[in-house]
């Protein structure tokens, strides 16, 4: 089974911190993401990569930064921590696009 | 942009059928699928349909796809407390090459 692996299950940082979240998969795969999930809107795609050393925006990047620099590896970066960053964040990864994605088990970020 | 859209909250008694609803805009979706999240976990694929079908059928689910109304739904025959969970629609469209999630609905299994 692929499986993706979030470092943290829960983190709690101080406001104006730099966070770093980090997402593994150890299936080859070529597309990651990283979504944050909040009550009542559902998943928001914050950015997204399909190939090592390359990133897109998604839907809110602002505030955030991503790292690509092994296939296998996506860090989701917070520059400068706030409170309306605290999230269920979640990564996820496919074969190939439009292929159902894979799940990490989620990181609950707290933000004080 | 493209939107996906789903009733909040379904709650059903166990042993029924629960049906839940979908409705999505974009025109060139390709893939449309349902994930299952329960409680302090990540999603999980639980089936996907292609555009061209109109029915798949994978053991107690039963996904129903009408193209014209652009809906969706996911029919879960013999409903167990374990179906207990939050699910989400998405579509995967051809033209923007992403995936749009809808907000999610609570299922509710009442024993």
């Amino acid at each position: 089974d692929v499986k993706v692996t979030q470092s943290s299950r829960y983190l709690v940082k101080r406001t104006g911190e730099k966070v770093f979240l980090e997402c593994v998969q150890d299936m080859d795969h070529e597309n990651m993401f990283w979504y944050r999930q909040d009550p009542g809107l559902g998943l928001r795609l914050i950015y997204f990569s399909y190939d090592v050393k390359m990133k897109e925006k998604g839907d809110i990047p602002e505030g955030y930064s991503v790292s690509r620099e092994k296939k296998e590896r996506f860090s989701l970066i917070l520059e400068s921590a706030s409170t309306n960053q605290t999230s269920m964040y979640l990564c996820a990864s496919s074969f190939r696009r439009g292929q159902g994605y894979t799940f990490g088990s989620g990181t609950r970020l707290t933000v004080v | 942009g493209e939107d996906v859209e789903q009733s909040l909250f379904l709650s059903v008694r166990e042993g029924d059928s629960s049906v839940i609803n979908c409705t999505y805009t974009d025109s060139s979706s390709t893939y449309l699928y349902w994930y299952k999240q329960e409680p302090g976990a990540g999603l999980q694929l639980l089936t996907y349909i292609f555009s061209n079908m109109d029915m798949k059928q994978d053991q107690r689910l039963t996904v129903l796809l009408n193209k014209k109304d652009k809906h969706l739904s996911l029919r879960i025959a013999d409903t167990q407390t374990g179906d207990s969970a939050i699910y989400f629609c998405a579509d995967f469209s051809g033209g923007y090459q992403k995936v749009t999630f809808g907000t999610g609905t609570k299922l509710q299994v009442i024993p």
